[in-house]
């Protein structure tokens, strides 16, 4: 089956370390990206990609970063300065000018 | 700046009845609404969409009603049942060198068995 994988589901975070959250898609999408949804909220955009080796910055970017090294996956690392790192963190994946699909999403809990 | 919001934070019905889920946007330049719904703990899952161009959209017990005049765009849910619990998001995009998707806030439907 198609669809876009997200890892870990649950991850902690000690104060000061970088993490990186996964995702894979095998839907053929050319566009993927990252989203924040804060508890109440809706969902922010950090980055997005549109095509491989290429992204950009979205709303809230700082204390992110990204890579596009294959079409299939666009891992987001969450650094040290993002000051308030604890959030649902979903990847999305589309076509051009279609829906997006999303992951079922990275809990992140800094300690 | 552009926004969606959305009227109702929650909103309960008793199962059977329709639910209508409201969201207002302001950007006049979107051409595309796109309605998701999300359970807890999980990413947001595709319901209907419509284009700028129509004023109605209907799909499987759901219909999406659009009102460019006043930048509305509604949710129907026909017959509610206890699986349709969960937060609906109203987003709208914009064309252009990247199709920007901006989301509202959600609202929270609440099925009354």
């Amino acid at each position: 089956d198609g669809g876009i994988t997200q890892s870990p589901k649950y991850l902690f975070r000690k104060e000061g370390q970088n993490v990186t959250l996964s995702c894979e898609q095998n839907l053929n999408h050319d566009a993927m990206y990252w989203y924040r949804q804060d508890p109440g909220q809706g969902l922010r955009l950090i980055y997005y990609s549109q095509i491989v080796n290429d992204f950009q910055k979205g709303d809230i970017a700082e204390g992110y970063s990204v890579s596009r090294e294959k079409k299939e996956s666009f891992p987001l690392t969450v650094t040290s300065a993002q000051k308030n790192p604890t959030a649902f963190y979903l990847c999305a994946s589309s076509l051009p000018r279609d829906v997006l699909t999303f992951g079922a999403g990275s809990r992140l809990t800094v300690l | 700046g552009e926004n969606v919001g959305l009227h109702l934070p929650t909103l309960s019905v008793q199962e059977g009845d329709n639910s209508i889920i409201n969201c207002a946007y302001s950007n006049s330049a979107s051409d595309y609404f796109i309605w998701y719904k999300q359970e807890s703990g999980k990413g947001p899952q595709f319901i209907i969409d419509i284009r700028s161009n129509m004023d109605k959209r209907q799909g499987q017990r759901v219909t999406v009603l659009l009102n460019k005049t006043v930048k509305h765009l509604s949710l129907q849910i026909a017959a509610t049942q206890p699986g349709d619990s969960a937060v609906y998001f109203c987003a709208e995009r914009y064309s252009g060198g990247y199709q920007k998707v901006t989301f509202g806030t959600g609202t929270k439907l609440q099925v009354i068995p």
